[in-house]
């Protein structure tokens, strides 16, 4: 069973932090890597996609690759309340779409 | 006007009907999928379709069933709902290659009773 595995949180981060957001996955030909956030009755948006290893920045956005452990990661730089909501994590592989359970952020004011 | 829409967006009914839910879109996507939320669960793939005439089953398809009319409209069929099929629902839609980008509709908060 291909898995992808995120802490469901809540992550509490002060405003004005970094907030570092992981995922894991099983499938090692997982080719495509994407993070969805979603807030509280609403349907999940696109923030990022990564498809090669490192680091891959969108305004305040990094998504990091790392193939070789299996992970990919979010930091949200300057949190803002704003970015308070759940991030979803997807993966790709086989030709199959798996998500995470997400992640709930908490930026405190 | 959104590009993804789903109806209806609430619906109550009981055990045993069997109950319809509908996407349409405007992107120009081929591909469609549907997905169910539930709380703990993350987001499932019910069924997905990459073009009208390829329709494959998800992740959870059991209890359900699809139809792919136009290439703009997806639609999701209960045949007889049951209580543990209470979840909402999304439809969501992509360009190719294969997955991509997803759109998401709103959602149809669905509960059987």
């Amino acid at each position: 069973q291909k898995e992808v595995e995120q802490n469901s949180g809540p992550l509490s981060v002060p405003e004005g932090a970094i907030a570092s957001l992981n995922c894991t996955y099983s499938d090692r030909v997982s080719q495509s890597f994407f993070w969805y956030r979603q807030y509280s009755g609403k349907s999940p948006e696109l923030i990022m996609s990564i498809y090669s290893n490192g680091d891959k920045e969108d305004g305040r956005f990094t998504a990091q690759l790392n193939k070789a452990s299996q992970y990919v990661s979010l930091l949200i730089r300057d949190s803002q309340p704003s970015d308070s909501a759940t991030y979803l994590c997807a993966v790709i592989g086989d030709d199959k779409i798996i998500f995470g359970k997400g992640t709930r952020l908490h930026i405190l004011p | 006007d959104a590009d993804v829409t789903q109806t209806p967006r609430n619906r109550i009914t009981k055990t045993g009907k069997r109950i319809m839910l509908e996407c349409s879109q405007t992107k120009g996507h081929d591909r469609m999928y549907w997905y169910r939320q539930d709380p703990g669960l993350g987001l499932r793939l019910i069924y997905y379709s990459f073009d009208v005439k390829d329709i494959n089953k998800g992740e959870i398809s059991d209890g359900y069933s699809v139809s792919r009319q136009a290439q703009a409209k997806f639609s999701l069929s209960l045949e007889s709902a049951i209580p543990n099929q209470t979840a909402l629902y999304f439809c969501a839609t992509s360009p190719r290659p294969s997955y991509n980008t997803q759109y998401f509709g709103p959602g149809t908060r669905l509960t059987v009773l």
